[in-house]
């Protein structure tokens, strides 16, 4: 199965307002993680992304935080605007060969 | 920069026929994923190359689905015989030498009837 899932598969927020998407890995062992950003129609795009030996990574609007006790990821978006609307993915690196292993994702949806 | 170059965009085929798609990474990228992304689900590696060898096609079904690189540039993938689970999104994504962010191209979306 998956290595690495989402909570929730739908986020809706507010314009203006943060958001934070969550994930859950399996492998302790991996060492590289990223989000992506899938619009429709589109392939996904690279947001930020952190090793394991970082817990927090900043980007611009968002940060990435790892949490390797409990195997979390999350990504929190400040300010979110409507272009942000999209399906987020995490993704982890599976033994440092390239070979990369994608969540489930999680849509977010941004009202005006 | 030109990003990753994907054709067709789109195809709809009957099951047991065949179908190929293109991919052409970005310049002097040296290594080429091909990803199935099924419809509400994350996207599943199928491939992995490094120049013209294959690298990763543990998760490639062989019996149907087949990859080339030959010159080390564009790549092809290819489905014979087409089942109705095939239909997805086929990603293919490149990534430079000694790098880990990938980029993806558009994607050719396969619906199988």
């Amino acid at each position: 199965g998956e290595s690495v899932g989402l909570h929730l598969p739908t986020l809706s927020v507010q314009e203006g307002d943060n958001s934070i998407i969550n994930c859950a890995y399996s492998n302790s062992a991996s060492d590289y993680f990223i989000w992506y950003k899938q619009e429709s129609g589109k392939g996904p795009q690279f947001i930020i992304d952190i090793r394991s030996n970082m817990d927090k990574r900043q980007g611009q609007r968002v940060t990435v935080l790892l949490n390797k006790t409990v195997k979390h990821l999350s990504l929190q978006i400040a300010a979110t605007q409507p272009g942000d609307s999209a399906v987020y993915f995490c993704a982890e690196e599976e033994n440092q060969g390239g070979k990369l292993i994608f969540g489930q994702g999680t849509e977010l949806s941004v009202k005006p | 920069e030109a990003g990753v170059a994907q054709s067709p965009r789109y195809k709809i085929i009957e099951k047991r026929q065949s179908v190929a798609f293109w991919c052409n990474p970005i310049s002097g990228h040296a290594t080429l994923y091909w990803y199935q992304q099924i419809l509400g689900q994350g996207p599943k590696l199928l491939i992995q190359f490094q120049n013209n060898g294959v690298v990763d096609d543990s998760q490639l079904p062989k019996d149907r689905f087949s990859a080339e690189r030959l010159k080390g540039v564009d790549s092809t993938l290819k489905i014979q015989p087409a089942k109705l689970e095939d239909s997805a999104v086929y990603l293919c994504a490149s990534t430079p030498v000694g790098h880990n962010e990938q980029f993806f191209g558009p994607g050719t979306r396969l619906t199988v009837l």
